[in-house]
């Protein structure tokens, strides 16, 4: 089955930039999403479409993709961003989606 | 504002059906904008999407769940709904329901606020 594969956890000091992957090989022809979990919550949409914001989002977070990679990138980080996070995408025909394994991110 | 809300049962045996049902509110279940999905996540794991549906009755779902899964809509009542049958330890979980918006490609939008499900006898 297809899957996508993220590192467990990233680690930041405040102000500073994360950048968390995900890969896998339906990327080049799939768009990816990306969600921010914080304990005991719903996850919330952060990125669509492999680097979109919806509304409401704060501009540190932004997303690329290349090749096989999608990269959500969290600039300036703030405490408050201390949550996983999961990327999103479909198989390559499209038929279902998949979570990626999903990384902790931790603020020092 | 939008909100999703699962409901159901808290526990569910071994080998039986656990059977969810998530209320819309706020905005039409019928626009073609929009899927409904399910997902869930295990206690301390990763989420897993379990499927969706279209408001015409088109489904996807999780091949690895796909012979256990039905997932189905009624408009009238602005609910979808999630069965999984035969059921086991590994499917304790808490279960989401989510919207998906095609003007988001796919992506899902707006969550429920989770219900847990414990598989036990």
């Amino acid at each position: 089955s297809y899957e996508l594969t993220q590192p467990p956890s990233v680690s930041v000091s405040p102000g500073q930039t994360a950048r968390i992957t995900c890969s896998g090989d339906a990327l080049p022809k799939q768009y990816a999403c990306w969600y921010q979990q914080k304990p005991g919550q719903a996850p919330v949409l952060v990125i669509y479409k492999d680097s979109e914001r919806p509304s409401g989002i704060p501009e540190r977070f932004s997303g690329s993709s290349s090749g096989t990679t999608v990269t959500l990138t969290i600039s300036g980080v703030q405490a408050e961003d201390e949550a996983d996070y999961y990327c999103q995408a479909a198989d390559s025909s499209g038929s279902y989606e998949v979570f990626g394994t999903g990384t902790k991110v931790t603020v020092l | 504002q939008v909100q999703l809300q699962e409901s159901g049962p808290g526990l569910v045996k071994p080998s039986q059906t656990l059977s969810l049902t998530c209320t819309v509110s706020g905005d039409s279940i019928s626009s073609g904008s929009y899927y409904w999905s399910w997902i869930r996540q295990p206690a301390g794991k990763g989420l897993e999407w379990i499927g969706r549906i279209s408001t015409s009755g088109s489904t996807n779902y999780n091949p690895s769940l796909k012979s256990r899964v039905t997932i189905s809509v009624d408009t009238s009542m602005k609910q979808f709904s999630l069965k999984l049958s035969s059921v086991t330890a590994a499917d304790t979980a808490v279960y989401y329901c989510a919207r998906v918006a095609d003007y988001y490609y796919f992506a899902m939008d707006v969550w429920g606020q989770g219900t847990t499900v414990t598989v036990s006898s």
